[in-house]
């Protein structure tokens, strides 16, 4: 089934630290995810993707990882930064099949202490 | 900043009324894609629209129509408007459905009063 929104988790952690967002995707037939930052008032900002045929990706501070046999997709950031608080949305979808529609999850809220 | 321009953003309106909400995709993308976001039901997908035709549909209310210009700019149309039809609407694009990723607009927030 597709993603509901609910009630947003949060994530607090002190600057300098490394912050792990998780999300559970539904579609076992999805083949591309993303991870989007979302700041308020603003509209979801691309951080990084990743296809179904790799299990890690990494880019500047942060690493997108998939576990396909759990449906299980995680972002890392390292040394998260006050600049980072916002709302993470994970996405997935099947190039091929959906029509390019992503399906969202709920979203998880970062908050950074400085 | 994405590249992909929405306006306005901000629209205030009355239940029953009908509005036009505008996208520029980035330079170069053919697919425009609409989103609703509302607080209890998140970022929902509505329609995706390529090179002009209609693509795919989400869950999109018949109130609701959107089109794809020759110069690839979009519109979705509002009709009949409820207040549950209150949300943030979101434009994104891509080059085409297989070369993602999309890229966000910073939306339009409508206020049913």
């Amino acid at each position: 089934g597709e993603s509901v929104g609910l009630h947003l988790p949060t994530l607090s952690v002190q600057e300098g630290d490394n912050s792990i967002i998780n999300c559970a995707y539904s579609n076992s037939a999805s083949d591309y995810f993303i991870w989007y930052k979302q700041e308020s008032g603003k509209g979801p900002q691309f951080i990084i993707d990743i296809r179904s045929n790799m299990d890690k990706r990494q880019g500047q501070r942060v690493t997108v990882l998939l576990n396909k046999t759990v449906k299980h997709l995680s972002l890392q950031i390292a040394a998260t930064q006050p600049g980072d608080s916002a709302v993470y949305f994970c996405a997935e979808t099947s190039i091929y099949n959906q029509g390019g529609k992503l399906i969202f999850g709920q979203g998880t809220e970062l908050s950074v202490k400085p | 900043d994405s590249g992909v321009t929405q306006t306005p953003k901000h629209l205030i309106t009355a239940t029953g009324q009908r509005v036009t909400l505008r996208c520029s995709p980035r330079s170069g993308d053919l697919s425009v894609y609409w989103y609703q976001q509302s607080l209890d039901q998140g970022l929902q997908f509505l329609i995706h629209y390529y090179n002009g035709e209609e693509r795919a549909k989400g869950n999109i209310l018949e109130r609701f129509s959107a089109q794809q210009f020759p110069d690839l700019h979009s519109e979705l149309n509002l009709s009949s408007l409820e207040l549950g039809d209150s949300a943030l609407y979101f434009c994104a694009s891509s080059v085409d459905p297989g070369n993602q990723p999309q890229h966000f607009g910073d939306g339009t927030r409508l206020s049913i009063l």
